[in-house]
């Protein structure tokens, strides 16, 4: 069974339109994330939620929200997406400080 | 805060060659550092952690780090370097709470026949 699945694995989608990544973990994790990859492969956090709370929410647009509703699920919701939001999402999970599982990613490209 | 620096964004060696990624941190508390692997078009997978004790730490694969204090490094190593270690490789540290979580810039590794 894979740890941490997120959906779609690859989404292609028109300036403007609002889409939904889904993720999911089966580990029993209190903790997940949204981090996003971009063309030279910065990681960089998003989001933090511990326990279906917020805890991180870095400098990203409100077009972008979080959706926890309950602890195995993280959902990350684009408003009126822009071409800048093309990347490589990835959502991960954690059990205490060490963040062991990724998802594979979700390929996102807006044209 | 915490931050970290990779240095080298490409590095290059020949199979059966050393493997040195450099990784150096900043932070204000005791930091907990990482060394991840992604391999293409893949998650990151754990290669390794510091958080306490021994401060050469061994992970998968045949790497190694070692937390040194005084250069605030966590340099990562292996041996002998094999084809299947091409890959971008990710330094990260967090404080002690894991909510702060914080990737490099990430290191490229070309293995060369």
């Amino acid at each position: 069974d894979t740890a941490v699945s997120q959906t779609p694995k690859y989404l292609v989608t028109q300036m403007g339109n609002d889409k939904s990544i889904k993720c999911e973990q089966n580990l029993g994790h209190d903790t997940m994330y949204w981090y996003k990859q971009d063309s030279k492969k910065f990681l960089k956090i998003m989001f933090s939620y511990n326990n279906k709370e917020l805890i991180i929410n870095e400098t990203v647009p409100n077009r972008f929200s979080p959706k926890s509703p309950d602890k195995a699920h993280l959902n990350l919701h684009i408003n009126s997406l822009e071409l800048g939001d093309s990347a490589v999402y990835f959502c991960a999970s954690s059990q205490g400080t060490v963040i062991q599982y990724f998802g594979a990613g979700t390929r996102l490209s807006v044209l | 805060a915490q931050s970290v620096t990779q240095l080298g964004s490409h590095v290059s060696v020949s199979e059966g060659a050393l493997v040195l990624l450099r990784c150096n941190y900043s932070s204000s508390v005791p930091p907990y550092l990482f060394w991840y692997v992604q391999y293409p078009n893949q998650g990151l997978q754990l290669l390794l952690k510091y958080t306490t004790g021994a401060t050469l730490v061994k992970g998968i694969n045949g790497f190694e780090a070692e937390f040194k204090k005084s250069e605030t490094s966590f340099h990562l190593t292996k041996p002998s370097a094999h084809m299947s270690d091409a890959a971008e490789y990710f330094c990260a540290v967090s404080d002690r709470s894991g909510n702060q979580f914080y990737f490099g810039t990430g290191t490229s590794l070309t293995v060369i026949p």
